[in-house]
């Protein structure tokens, strides 16, 4: 079974550009999740996706990130215009939901100069 | 929502058997207990899941007790490829998932 993709794997671009990162979850996942881990820390979550609907996007920095997943399958996150404080690595995970186990992809690392 | 507690760091050798507590004292019903595995430069990876009392896979075994206050992760027989963070992490899959720092656990030859 195919795992979580995601594409860019590395992103450098400098402040006030705009980036925006995709991801293919596993086949069947109704739940899909963003997250961004800056060096040391544990991954916070930005947002939340069950289906196409948004369960939760209370720590997504909304004046400058935006997330949408069309269909209920692929997602992509957008970061504009993005400042120096947003390098960091940027996972999406799936998982069937309901708190079952969360599938992650290999991330994406932004660095913002 | 049930915030997780867990050792900072910890240390091991090679062959000994590792367990890693995380306390969730306002663990809810719906709630289930998730560790994860992550190494550098990789996202996290699912290691084991349960409700209550034990649960064992190929890789390890999760012990939870009664009240559900709690839970040890158990690595049998450590080798320095299970140097990584490990994550705890509760939750019933709706609002608020939270990740802690994680418990760095380093396996020395």
């Amino acid at each position: 079974e195919a795992g979580v993709a995601q594409s860019p794997r590395y992103k450098i671009i400098e402040k006030r550009q705009s980036v925006a990162f995709w991801c293919n979850p596993i086949s069947g996942h109704a739940t899909l999740y963003w997250y961004q881990q800056i060096l040391g820390q544990g991954p916070k979550l930005l947002i939340q996706f069950q289906n196409n609907g948004v369960v939760d996007d209370s720590q997504l920095p909304k004046d400058r990130f935006s997330a949408e997943r069309l269909k209920g399958v692929d997602s992509t996150l957008k970061i504009q215009p993005a400042k120096l404080e947003d390098s960091a690595v940027y996972l999406c995970a799936s998982s069937l939901g309901g708190g079952r186990a969360q599938y992650f992809g290999p991330g994406t690392r932004l660095t913002v100069l | 929502l049930a915030k997780t507690t867990q050792p900072i760091s910890m240390d091991s050798y090679e062959g000994q058997e590792v367990n890693i507590t995380c306390s969730h004292n306002n663990i809810a019903t719906n709630d289930y207990i998730t560790w994860y595995q992550q190494f550098p430069s990789q996202g996290p990876r699912f290691i084991i899941q349960g409700y209550k009392t034990k649960v064992t896979n190929e890789v390890a075994s999760l012990f939870i007790p009664a009240d559900r206050k709690s839970s040890t992760l158990s690595l049998p027989r450590v080798s320095l490829s299970d140097t990584a963070v490990y994550y705890c992490l509760v939750g019933d899959g709706g609002f608020k998932t939270i990740f802690g720092a994680g418990t760095r656990l380093f396996v020395k030859a």
